[in-house]
């Protein structure tokens, strides 16, 4: 069975610090894709990154990085210098890689609801 | 913007009323899913389309709900004789088949059943 776990249910933190989501994945497959969302108060879901299993390298994008660590099911968020537009629940998912007849349904963690305080 | 649609945003209803909501995916994708988000958690899969026909429902899809997609193009999502444990946002994404990791989502439906 595929499962991800978001142990941090709500996180606050002052402008300009550093935070770190925590995302820990259970999947049988070999091959499977790894996610991350962001969900503003509006509701929808924003993209911010797939991750490939076959891929252990680490990522940056501005002042986010993230850290795939497959010994450890772990694919960690972190959002350097922290601004209140980064509040948002964020939600760290899970799909197998797509091959013949594959829903490629994503599992979706509980989500870390991120509060960052001016 | 050819993004992902649904309507209505936000539908109140009383118990044992039906309602339905319609998604309309990115026009040259060719998968449809539909997702349900209930306070406090992450979206949990309902079902899929490929092109019109429905290839998966997950248990959660009880019998009182029933999806469609008619042409391959627009789906839409019926709940009968709906009951306060339906109130949830309800999701649509679509990709194509070949690339079905990439799902755009739409805005969702938000369903209060009072």
């Amino acid at each position: 069975a595929q499962k991800v776990t978001q142990a941090q249910t709500e996180i606050s933190v002052v402008e300009k610090e550093d935070v770190t989501l925590d995302c820990v994945y259970e999947t049988r497959d070999t091959t499977y894709y790894l996610f991350w969302y962001k969900q503003p108060p509006s509701g929808e879901l924003v993209f911010l990154i797939r991750r490939n299993s076959f891929d252990e390298q680490n990522e940056i994008s501005g002042r986010y990085s993230w850290n795939f660590q497959k010994s450890t099911s772990s694919f960690n968020f972190t959002i350097t210098a922290s601004q209140v537009v980064d509040s948002a629940v964020y939600f760290c998912a899970l799909s197998a890689v797509n091959y013949g007849g594959a829903t490629n349904k994503l599992i979706f963690g509980t989500g870390t609801l991120l509060a960052v305080q001016p | 913007d050819t993004g992902v649609s649904q309507n209505p945003r936000h539908k109140i209803t009383k118990r044992g009323q039906n309602v339905t909501f319609r998604c309309d995916p990115i026009s040259e994708h060719n998968r449809l899913y539909w997702y349900r988000q209930t306070l406090g958690q992450g979206p949990e899969f309902l079902t899929y389309f490929q092109n019109e026909a429905q290839l998966e429902k997950s248990r959660l899809l009880s019998d009182r709900f029933s999806a469609e997609r008619p042409k391959g193009s627009f789906s839409t999502l019926e709940i009968q004789r709906t009951e306060q444990g339906d109130s949830a946002m309800y999701l649509c994404a679509s990709s194509l088949a070949s690339t079905a990791y990439e799902q755009y989502f739409g805005p969702g439906t938000r369903l209060t059943v009072t």
